[in-house]
């Protein structure tokens, strides 16, 4: 696609449930981020993709979060047993590698736990 | 580690009036700068980042930055500002070999008619 999707846009869980949140990077681009923006908060890093690299998963909160990118593309974060604090929109980029590369971000997935 | 500030958490100009949005960093080398906008209910999208060179850069919808070393900012400008540029602005700074981004808290802009 032209540009990063994610999916769901919208989701509402039950804490203790465990979700899954997609992102679909641009073609091409080797190196995928996901990052949350928490309400009143600045955009806070969690795990970052580069090829075949081992991730950089230095941000994640907890070991509730991972992520994981198959074949180089299509990422999934999921959030086990979540919690009200999880809370936020969820969002992903990506970019070409090397750095200082345009970081291109999704429009998100605003996740609600209830 | 490096870190970004942005001083100010809510800003409101009339329409026509110029801007100015500060941003500080902190880090050992020199960095590479972003200004992204966020609209309500959207993504980001990037107004203009700063690798190296002239230290004053163009972006798009009029706006511009200027890298400053001696006081590590890259405060962002326009002179005249739209009613639909009432939006949050996020300052990042990216730095090594690595491309991920520290964000600033955002400066949020409002625009009255």
């Amino acid at each position: 696609g032209a540009g990063v999707s994610q999916s769901p846009s919208n989701k509402v869980t039950e804490k203790g449930k465990d979700v899954e949140l997609r992102c679909d990077p641009i073609s091409g681009h080797t190196a995928l981020y996901w990052y949350r923006q928490s309400l009143g908060q600045g955009l806070e890093f969690l795990i970052y993709f580069q090829g075949n690299s081992a991730p950089d998963k230095s941000g994640l909160p907890s070991d509730r979060f991972s992520a994981e990118r198959t074949g180089g593309s299509v990422s999934t974060l999921t959030i086990q047993r979540t919690q009200q604090e999880d809370s936020a929109v969820y969002l992903c980029a990506s970019s070409q590698a090397g750095a200082g590369n345009t970081i291109y971000f999704g429009e998100g997935s605003w996740l609600t736990v209830v | 580690a490096q870190s970004v500030t942005q001083p100010d958490i809510h800003i409101t100009v009339s329409e026509g009036a110029s801007l100015e949005l500060r941003c500080n960093y902190s880090y050992g080398a020199t960095p590479y700068l972003f200004w992204y906008v966020q609209s309500p209910g959207q993504g980001l999208q990037l107004l203009l980042k700063y690798f190296s060179g002239d230290t004053l850069v163009q972006g798009i919808k009029g706006f511009e930055a200027e890298f400053k070393r001696s006081q590590s900012s890259f405060n962002l400008r326009k002179p005249s500002v739209h009613w639909s540029d009432a939006a949050e602005y996020f300052c990042a700074v990216g730095t090594g070999t690595a491309s991920k981004l520290t964000f600033g808290t955002g400066t949020r802009l409002q625009v009255t008619l």
